[in-house]
């Protein structure tokens, strides 16, 4: 069974730029999640989706964050524009069906904001 | 702030001894769950524990969870130097759909 998939790896892009980042969930899998992981710190759920609509995304700075799963498979992740701070790993992760479940997540991209 | 606090920060161990580490939280949950987290990569779930549940075992690991006191410990029993890694619990309140992942416990097993 394939993993979660993340692209790119590595982004390093100037402040105030934008940048996306892709996730492939695991096939068949329902709940989708992306996480900011900040060095040293565990990670923060930023969104959830449950197939194609938004759960959860009561952490997610939504005046430069934005997150849609069109057909309920991939999702993308954007941030427009980046700030020094948004430097940090960002997680996505997949589960059969709800958050109570066990998460698989991918390897993550790591973004460096200059 | 984040729902999960663990306890302590590092660990450094000999190959062969037992980790412990803990686990606090604040609100009541559904369910507790231990991930690992090897250097610059995902994370893998290692257990899950249900509010239920007092003790869970799987291979070398064991986990408790005591929900009068809001905490929960993972042993690994006869560590290798692939255990070397972070380890995060996370909780499921049961109420709204959030996710709290603690600080994590960066573990060294010393070969």
């Amino acid at each position: 069974e394939a993993g979660v998939a993340q692209s790119p790896r590595y982004k390093i892009i100037e402040k105030r730029q934008s940048v996306a980042f892709w996730c492939n969930p695991i096939s068949g899998h329902a709940t989708l999640y992306w996480y900011q992981q900040i060095l040293g710190q565990g990670p923060k759920l930023l969104i959830q989706f449950q197939n194609n609509g938004v759960v959860d995304d009561s952490q997610l700075p939504k005046d430069r964050f934005s997150a849609e799963r069109l057909k309920g498979v991939d999702s993308t992740l954007k941030i427009q524009p980046a700030k020094l701070e948004d430097s940090a790993v960002y997680l996505c992760a997949s589960s059969f069906q709800r958050i109570q479940e066990t998460q698989y997540f991918g390897p993550g991209t790591r973004l460096l904001v200059l | 702030s984040q729902q999960g606090e663990e306890d302590p920060q590092a660990l450094s161990i000999q190959e062969g001894e037992n980790a412990t580490m803990n686990c606090s939280y604040k609100t009541s949950i559904n369910n507790l769950q231990w991930y690992r987290q090897n250097s610059g990569r995902g994370l893998v779930h290692l257990i899950l524990i249900r509010s239920n549940e007092r003790e869970k075992h799987s291979g070398r690991l064991r986990v408790t969870l005591d929900t009068s006191k809001k905490s929960s410990s993972l042993l690994i029993t006869a560590s290798r130097a692939a255990d070397t890694a972070s380890y995060f619990c996370a909780t499921d309140p049961n109420t709204g759909n959030q996710f709290y992942f603690g600080t994590g416990t960066s573990l060294t097993v010393i070969p």
